[in-house]
């Protein structure tokens, strides 16, 4: 629904560099998913969050629940990391996740 | 680890067609999930369980049919398959209601003619 504003739409980067994803909570949200999905249609769970930072190797997700929002940021792009990018915001008293309508990423040599 | 099983991953109906869409998960996870994918669009739930025999709806429910049979299982029905409708069915769990970290299976990709 409206819950969940993600930005870009669409990415592109060359191998190397780095960039930021970001999605803005329009309501109180409880806790983040990001999530990538590639050509195939598989959806690999990246991250979540309640609160706070975490870090898995290029990539690294922050969460703000005050500010309501959450960022992405992924360094050094390889060609594996495009795909589409999703973010899910849990929205309390609803017990369902909220999808975001994702950001393309494509990684040129 | 686990693994979520979508079947069939294509499924081509006729207008008006009842159509069963099947997912098996070996997590042991309370909570299962029906989503639908647009192209080019977000997820949206259309039911989900928290246990065995549960079902609760979600914003897409009218036009589906859910069933949870056992802890593993949980099927979703198109009820009446609209003509040129496409889109891809994903099944989801997470081990209890709180929307922890949530699984998918490979989806359902739906055409109908």
């Amino acid at each position: 629904g409206d819950q969940v504003e993600q930005s870009p739409s669409a990415l592109s980067l060359h191998e190397g560099t780095s960039s930021a994803l970001r999605c803005n909570f329009t309501t109180t949200t409880r806790s983040v998913q990001w999530f990538r999905q590639n050509s195939r249609g598989s959806l690999i769970n990246l991250f979540y969050l309640a609160s706070g930072t975490k870090e898995n190797g290029r990539l690294k997700s922050a969460f703000d629940s005050k500010e309501l929002y959450s960022t992405l940021h992924i360094r050094d792009a390889q060609l594996e990391d495009s795909g589409t990018y999703f973010c899910a915001a849990e929205v309390p008293n609803y017990n369902v996740l909220y999808f975001g309508s994702g950001t393309k990423l494509t990684v040129e040599p | 680890g686990g693994i979520i099983t979508q079947t069939p991953k294509f499924l081509i109906g006729q207008e008006g067609q009842k159509l069963t869409l099947k997912c098996q998960q070996n997590f042991n996870h309370d909570t299962m999930y029906w989503y639908r994918q647009d192209s080019g669009k977000g997820l949206r739930l259309i039911y989900y369980s928290i246990t065995e025999n549960d079902l609760q709806k979600g914003d897409l429910s009218e036009g589906y049919d859910a069933s949870r049979e056992k802890k593993s299982s949980f099927s979703l029905t198109v009820t009446s398959a609209q003509k040129n409708e496409m889109a891809v069915f994903l099944c989801a769990s997470s081990r209890d209601r709180s929307n922890e970290r949530l699984f998918f299976g490979h989806g359902t990709k739906l055409s109908v003619l």
